[in-house]
């Protein structure tokens, strides 16, 4: 079956950056594009950006241009998001999901916690 | 890239039908049937319900429906069950993606 599983929580300063990975597993990973989302606290989704196994074809949300990098790694199967120079407004929890049919996203990571804090 | 607009919350008794709106703009939702909706239960992780506009997923209750006019997509959940109270979310791709506020919904 379809499994995400991305790496635990993590406590940063303000300035400082974030690397989360998202381990893909039960299905071809170079067919199906990986997405970030993140989730405030009591706050909605927001698409962060997404990214194509295939051919490392990147997009990302104009928000966060210039401080967010999404790559993958096909010989393990794994997705990489790293947001730099964070504040305090980057505390959320943030998932990987995969991009299924009519561009939805049909599996979920588990989640991972960012807490930036001084 | 402004978030498409859902009511904050809808409310309905069990057995009711309860529509959750959300308006985007001509380059988004009234561009694309690519809206997507999601289910997402407290300390949950958010769940497909809806894709292209009035697609289930498999495994995914007949009770939840889909539809779109113009800029506006709707999710429709009929025969409310206690299970269903959970937040909300709509979806469009626009070349990039874009979500909804959310919407909460209260069964009484």
């Amino acid at each position: 079956q379809v499994q995400l599983v991305q790496s635990g929580a993590e406590m940063k300063n303000p300035g400082a950056s974030v690397r989360v990975s998202c381990k893909a597993s039960g299905y071809p990973f170079t067919g199906y594009s990986i997405i970030w989302v993140r989730q405030a606290p009591g706050q909605g989704l927001e698409w962060m950006g997404g990214i194509s196994p295939y051919n490392d074809n990147a997009k990302y949300v104009q928000t966060l241009q210039g401080r967010i990098t999404v790559t993958t790694d096909t010989s393990t199967n794994t997705a990489y998001m790293e947001l730099r120079s964070l504040t305090t407004d980057d505390t959320a929890v943030y998932f990987c999901a995969r991009r299924g049919n009519g561009a939805s996203f049909d599996s979920w990571g588990q989640g991972t916690l960012v807490t930036v804090s001084s | 890239q402004s978030a498409l607009t859902q009511p904050a919350s809808v409310s309905g008794s069990p057995g009711q039908s309860i529509t959750i709106s959300c308006t985007g703009i001509s380059s988004d939702v009234g561009s694309y049937n690519l809206v997507s909706w999601y289910q997402q239960h407290p300390g949950k992780v958010p769940k497909l319900i809806i894709y292209e506009v009035n697609k289930r997923p498999s495994g995914v209750s007949h009770r939840f429906s889909g539809s779109k006019s113009g800029n506006t997509a709707s999710l429709t959940i009929s025969g409310l069950q206690a299970a269903d109270e959970a937040d909300y979310y709509c979806c469009s791709y626009a070349g990039f993606w874009v979500f909804g506020g959310g919407t909460k919904l209260t069964v009484l």
